[in-house]
């Protein structure tokens, strides 16, 4: 059973431009969270998805967007993307309250 | 607002010591507290507890959930090389699957 997949590992993007991150959940897991985790910080929440829409969200700004599919396969896109985005963006799916990870994609705005 | 504070913020100790590792937690509509081992990337699951399951204990890691205190504690027994980690203390809020995260503490086991 594949666990949590993420895809890039790495991604360098410049200022202004737009990425897209991918996440795919575990079998059987119907809830896609994303959270973005800074140097030294604890992971903090972007949004949820869950039956293709988004369910919460949390304090970031609308660059920050996303999309479930069908499959309950997610991707998190960041328009506009500022030297401050610079992070681990990680993907967690959930069937109840115990989330599991993927390896993240480091993100790197120059 | 909801928040998740852990202490300490760092923690160096040597092969074979024991360490406890805190999470206090003001989180409205509590429903769990997980522990995360996070060593490159990926937090590792440890850990969830709840009203139901206050203390877990696997190997040499154990759990306690404190529901009066608002706090949990991770100890680690007979601590190894390969402990050093980031743990990290998330509380499961609310009504959806939002997990909110305390910054973690950085423990580093010197041979």
């Amino acid at each position: 059973d594949a666990g949590v997949t993420q895809s890039p590992t790495h991604l360098i993007k410049t200022r202004g431009q737009q990425v897209t991150l991918r996440c795919s959940p575990k079998s059987g897991h119907d809830t896609v969270s994303w959270y973005q985790q800074a140097l030294g910080q604890g992971p903090q929440f972007i949004f949820q998805y869950y039956e293709e829409e988004e369910r919460q969200r949390g304090n970031f700004p609308d660059r920050f967007s996303g999309h479930q599919f069908p499959n309950y396969s997610s991707e998190l896109n960041v328009n506009a993307l500022l030297l401050g985005d610079s992070a681990l963006y990680l993907c967690a799916s959930s069937l109840f309250a115990e989330a599991f990870f993927g390896q993240g994609t480091r993100l790197t705005v120059v | 607002e909801d928040k998740v504070v852990q202490s300490p913020l760092s923690l160096v100790v040597h092969e074979g010591d024991t360490v406890t590792l805190n999470c206090s937690y003001e989180v409205t509509n509590f429903r769990s507290l997980l522990w995360y081992k996070q060593e490159k990337k990926a937090p590792t699951f440890l850990f969830m507890l709840t009203s139901s399951g206050i203390e877990k204990k696997s190997g040499r890691l154990s759990s306690i959930l404190d529901k009066k205190e608002l706090s949990s504690i991770l100890n680690i027994t007979a601590t190894q090389t390969g402990d050093s980690a980031i743990y990290l203390c998330a509380v499961h809020g609310g009504a959806t699957n939002k997990l909110i995260f305390g910054t973690g503490t950085l423990l580093a086991v010197q041979p």
